[in-house]
């Protein structure tokens, strides 16, 4: 069956300008997060979604960052005006969301903010 | 003191070599313990899943928790240049929690 997905792949932006980054989960998956993995810091959680609600947004770096999950399914996250220190992947996983801890990667999208 | 110390490596072995991997944490609250297997500009996958003290095999690979010492670990035995990647540890309190990673160990096995 389909996995995690993800889309654009890639992106490189300028500085300032505002990025969407798409997440299509595991049909039938409730769960949803936002992780960022860049060199200096490894991964890191930004936001878990429960259905179409967030109850964890503790990982969102800044105001810059907000995320949404739509018909409980596709998530997706935007960066406002961006900055160099944006520039990392971000990974979404999702889980059964009933009791279950395993959480399944998309392959990231990988941002650049020059 | 991060929440999860994982040496970084690199660690290079030849190929059929038992590989080492290991993690210490220090929040007593993380009941599930993952291995996370990740190839260059790819996500990471999901090796293997341990909950309490103890050990699980899969194959070549052996999962160890050892909560008293808060001290995880991950054995390659005869291992491939296939399984050169970043490994990844992994804990998590409970269902609908998030993962706190380490910051992984990049892995390389030599023909």
């Amino acid at each position: 069956g389909a996995g995690v997905s993800q889309s654009p792949s890639n992106k490189v932006t300028e500085k300032g300008k505002d990025v969407e980054l798409r997440c299509d989960p595991i049909s039938g998956h409730t769960a949803l997060y936002w992780y960022r993995q860049s060199l200096g810091q490894g991964l890191e959680f930004l936001i878990y979604f429960q259905g179409n609600s967030a109850p964890d947004k503790s990982g969102l770096p800044s105001d810059r960052f907000s995320a949404e999950r739509t018909g409980g399914s596709v998530s997706t996250l935007t960066i406002q005006r961006t900055q160099q220190e944006d520039s990392a992947v971000y990974l979404c996983a999702s889980s059964t969301g009933q009791g279950a801890t395993e959480q399944f990667f998309g392959p990231g999208t990988r941002l650049t903010v020059l | 003191q991060k929440e999860v110390e994982q040496d970084p490596g690199p660690l290079s072995v030849p190929e059929g070599a038992i590989v080492s991997l290991n993690c210490t944490y220090s929040n007593s609250a993380f009941q599930y313990f993952m291995w996370y297997r990740q190839y260059s500009r790819k996500g990471p996958e999901l090796l293997m899943y341990t909950y309490s003290s103890g050990n699980k095999e899969d194959g070549r690979f052996t999962a160890q928790v050892d909560k008293s010492s808060k001290y995880i670990s991950l054995f390659i035995r005869d291992s491939q240049p296939s399984d050169s990647a970043t490994y990844l540890c992994a804990m998590i309190r409970g269902s609908n929690y998030k993962l706190t990673f380490g910051k992984g160990t990049l892995l390389t096995v030599n023909p």
